[in-house]
């Protein structure tokens, strides 16, 4: 079945370091791929998404492009701040298959002043 | 609107007993997701809906789980018989139909069974 792996965690940062955190799927269609993010205390939140192969998804400074031949949707910021601070999971849906999301593990950033 | 609300917040029962959550979906939307979190665990999808027709279950969803939404609306998940493996987070989330829509997630009952 479609699954979703992610850099494990805790990844802990400098303000103003450059961030990666590598996700990589499996999935048998032409999934859409997300990045959700859980800020302490909160709901998971939508950061970004890309519905198809080469589109990038942007917000708050963050970035990652969908890529098909590498099966990646590597989350980049090039400056993090101590407000970044959170878990961030990676997820894909098919809407062939009714849009549920699968999730990979999650990965917890801790950004220091 | 205010977003996707769950009821109750936190739930604490004995083994055994039984429990039912609430949902209350962002009104457009015609899908309704159920996951179950354990801690350090990304959200694991139990069974979804479209409008009132429940199109899909988990084999995570043992029979002791039951989840409805009567005319498309809220939704209940009722766990039977708890037992301890039970307790997590559990989420609900609503989206509208369309491939790559965002799904709108409420703040989770966190259910503990002692």
């Amino acid at each position: 079945g479609d699954s979703v792996t992610q850099m494990e965690g805790p990844v802990t940062l400098s303000e103003e370091a450059f961030l990666t955190i590598n996700c990589t799927y499996t999935a048998t269609g032409y999934p859409s791929l997300f990045w959700y993010v859980q800020y302490p205390g909160e709901g998971l939140q939508l950061l970004l998404k890309a519905t198809k192969a080469d589109d990038k998804g942007s917000n708050k400074g963050f970035e990652a492009t969908y890529r098909k031949e590498t099966t990646s949707f590597h989350l980049e910021k090039g400056s993090v701040q101590v407000s970044d601070s959170a878990v961030y999971f990676c997820a894909l849906s098919d809407n062939n298959q009714g849009g549920k999301l699968i999730f990979g593990q999650g990965t917890e950033l801790s950004v220091k002043p | 609107d205010t977003g996707v609300s769950q009821n109750p917040r936190h739930k604490i029962t004995k083994r055994g007993q039984n429990v039912t959550f609430r949902c209350d979906p962002i009104s457009e939307h015609n899908r309704l997701y159920w996951y179950r979190q354990t801690l350090g665990q990304g959200p694991e999808f139990l069974t979804y809906f479209q409008n009132e027709a429940q199109l899909e279950k988990s084999r995570l969803l043992s029979d002791r789980f039951s989840a409805e939404r009567p005319k498309g609306s809220f939704s209940t998940l009722e766990i039977q018989r708890t037992e301890q493996g039970d307790s997590a987070m559990y989420l609900c989330a609503s989206s509208p139909s369309g491939g790559g829509a965002e799904a709108f997630f409420g703040q989770g009952t966190r259910l503990t069974v002692v």
